[in-house]
């Protein structure tokens, strides 16, 4: 299994403000996500972060938008830029753990980033 | 493409009455399919799930869920509900990559349990 925590846990912020949100796991991994769920919904794929490389985003989401970092196989932080009340949800990250005797990788997720942008 | 179809966002169980969620799913491959349950302020956390094999699947909590795929169904069931099971769940589809599996989300169906 994995460990993730997500910082920070909630935050109110204002519109045209950014937020950074980090996700440290306690395994190093290869493929962690960010999703985005809205008020009343489901999740939402936001973008798939490998280390070492760009993230792929998903349609709908742009790197302007929502900039991700992954300097670490044990690390992501994700970026809402320029917010506006829309913006508003909770953001969770998870990570693909490899069973040793192969078959399906596993997703695990955060405790997720509850935002309120007023 | 991938979808998952919840029917019901709302479910109103008695405590010790069957749970019943049902879950519908389309993918254009074999699919790996998953439930998953979200307790207030928390994040997810995977109940079970079908990759192969058994098309009757037990999961933790006493939930199990069974893999129709003449009816692209994956319903989920708990013979007796507990206080505790009220929660939001959620039923996914995995596109079956070797690594880096996207999960597509159904609706959620929030289950209310009655005393």
């Amino acid at each position: 299994s994995a460990v993730i925590s997500q910082k920070p846990s909630r935050d109110i912020c204002q519109r045209g403000t950014s937020l950074t949100i980090q996700c440290q796991v306690d395994s190093q991994v290869t493929m962690m996500f960010w999703y985005r769920q809205q008020p009343g919904q489901s999740l939402t794929l936001i973008a798939t972060a490998n280390q070492g490389s760009e993230a792929t985003y998903e349609s709908g989401f742009v790197i302007d938008k929502f900039p991700i970092s992954r300097p670490n196989l044990t690390f992501s932080t994700l970026t809402v830029s320029n917010m506006s009340p829309e913006d508003s949800s909770i953001y969770l990250c998870s990570v693909e753990v490899s069973w040793m005797g192969g078959g399906y990788n596993e997703q695990f997720f955060g405790p997720g980033t509850r935002l309120t942008v007023l | 493409a991938q979808s998952v179809t919840q029917l019901g966002s709302h479910v109103s169980v008695s405590e010790g009455a069957l749970v019943l969620l049902r879950c519908n799913y389309s993918s254009s491959v074999p699919p790996y399919l998953f439930w998953y349950v979200q307790y207030p302020n928390q994040g997810l956390q995977l109940l079970l799930k079908y990759t192969t094999g058994a098309t009757l699947v037990k999961g933790i909590n006493g939930f199990e869920a069974e893999f129709k795929k003449s009816e692209t169904s994956f319903h989920l069931t708990k013979p007796s509900a507990h206080m505790s099971d009220a929660a939001e769940y959620f039923c996914a589809v995995s596109d079956r990559r070797a690594a880096g599996n996207k999960l597509t989300f159904g609706g959620g169906t929030r289950v209310l349990v009655k005393p």
